[in-house]
């Protein structure tokens, strides 16, 4: 079975650019979050996504953020435009239906932005 | 809201030896679970042991335990029998129980703590 996986692994843009990263997570899993973490920082969550719907953005830092997921499958975190605090490792995490107890998160293996 | 606190940015063990990972949390809620991730580097987080706050019992899974003192709002890790792939980072995680009624799935994170194995 596949993991999570992220793309692109790493990213360096300039500041007012813009940058969208991708997260494809494990088949069948309903549930998707998006992380982040800045340097020497926790990690801290962003948005959670059930299917399609946002169930929870409580997290994203600003409107500058836009997370989609389309079609219950893959999501997408936009940055527009990208400042330099916006540096950081952004991890995704999938896991299954909640109806099936206790889930565990697995987690991608990240994407890390560097805004200069 | 649950905050979660890891005091040693760094810790090293030398392999075969024995090694503990503090985290210390701080909830009003009853009903939670506490985790362990390790990221070897340049690798996916991994789950590594859980522990749920109604049990009693420490958590073990193989080398892996969990001295878990939930009045103190302790959660530390040991690592017996240390080993160089052992190396990574540790993240302590908190999650409220949703099944207890807790509307808050996200997995709230203390900074790490980056441990090295010396052969």
């Amino acid at each position: 079975e596949a993991g999570v996986t992220q793309f692109p692994s790493h990213s360096v843009i300039e500041k007012g650019q813009t940058v969208t990263l991708r997260c494809d997570p494990i088949s069948g899993h309903d549930n998707l979050y998006w992380y982040r973490r800045v340097m020497g920082k926790e990690i801290k969550f962003l948005l959670h996504f059930v299917k399609e719907s946002k169930q929870d953005e409580s997290g994203m830092p600003n409107n500058r953020f836009l997370a989609e997921r389309t079609g219950g499958t893959y999501s997408t975190l936009k940055v527009q435009p990208a400042e330099l605090e916006d540096s950081g490792v952004y991890f995704c995490a999938s896991s299954p239906a909640w109806d099936r107890g206790f889930y565990e998160q697995y987690f991608g293996p990240g994407t890390r932005l560097t805004v200069t | 809201a649950q905050t979660v606190t890891q005091s040693q940015p760094e810790m090293s063990v030398q392999e075969a030896e024995t090694v503990t990972l503090s985290c210390t949390y701080d909830t009003s809620e009853s009903d939670y679970y506490l985790f362990w991730y390790k990221q070897p580097p340049s690798r996916q987080m991994i789950l590594v042991i859980r522990q749920e706050a109604y049990k009693q019992q420490n958590a073990t899974e193989n080398r892996f335990s969990v001295n878990f003192q939930k009045a103190a709002k302790s959660f530390s890790l040991k690592i017996s029998d240390s080993q160089l792939g052992d190396a990574a980072m540790y993240f302590c995680a908190y999650r409220s129980d949703l099944n207890s009624g807790g509307s808050n799935y996200k997995l709230t994170f203390g900074k790490g703590t980056l441990l090295t194995v010396n052969p």
